[in-house]
């Protein structure tokens, strides 16, 4: 099963503007990392937030990560046409050697 | 793509035939995934492997078998390939003992009539 799930599955937004993307989990967690695909590609790791850290920036994203009601989310500022991809968290289900996906959200950036 | 290639890149095949699919890296990284992509559903994992000969399966498994003889080769092979195993297959490394990221290869869109 899922174990972490994306809000919203779509988002559309316009160049310039923020976009924020969500996730849940159900377990606990020692990280969770975003990922980022863009069409017929295979996935890019954006970043990484271990369970003790609430906030972490990278460039244009800032992600937070909220263990006790088990969410994360993540921040795109400014973004470009060129952010357009489907993003995915993923969790590491409390240390185990897999990763588990949730099932992504859509972003499309209009120029 | 952190030095995995994928082959084929995209195959056409029918029920029942036998398909194998190979992963290639480069950097001989000890784990290696993989991972099947559908509509709806995200990314999930087939089987995995932590060393030349050890594997495990992951959540979706039924129908698939993996080997790895060398450290730069991971198999998928499935059997006999049913119309429910038409998907996009990635394969991915894991970058290192210390840290659960992962880097993926540019997928096989497999197609079963």
């Amino acid at each position: 099963s899922q174990q972490g799930e994306e809000d919203p599955q779509a988002l559309s937004i316009q160049e310039g503007e923020n976009a924020t993307m969500n996730c849940s989990y159900k377990t606990s967690i020692n990280n969770l990392q975003w990922y980022r695909q863009n069409s017929g590609r295979g996935l890019v790791h954006l970043i990484l937030i271990r369970s003790n850290e609430r906030e972490k920036h990278s460039g244009r994203l800032r992600v937070t990560l909220d263990t006790s009601k088990k969410s994360s989310s993540l921040l795109i500022t400014a973004s470009r046409a060129a952010d357009t991809a489907s993003y995915f968290c993923a969790t590491d289900a409390g240390g185990s050697e897999k990763l588990v996906f949730g099932k992504g959200t859509k972003l499309t950036v209009n120029p | 793509d952190a030095g995995i290639t994928q082959s084929p890149r995209h195959k056409v095949t029918e029920t029942g035939t036998p398909v194998t699919l190979r992963c290639h890296q480069t950097e001989n990284h000890r784990y290696m995934y993989w991972y099947r992509q559908d509509p709806g559903h995200g990314l999930r994992l087939i089987h995995y492997s932590y060393g030349v000969k050890d594997t495990d399966k992951g959540e979706v498994s039924d129908g698939y078998s993996v080997s790895r003889s060398k450290t730069e080769d991971f198999l998928l092979t499935l059997e006999s390939a049913t119309s429910s195993q038409t998907s996009v297959y990635f394969c991915a490394i894991r970058s290192g003992e210390g840290t659960d990221t992962q880097y993926f290869g540019p997928g096989t869109r497999l197609t079963v009539l």
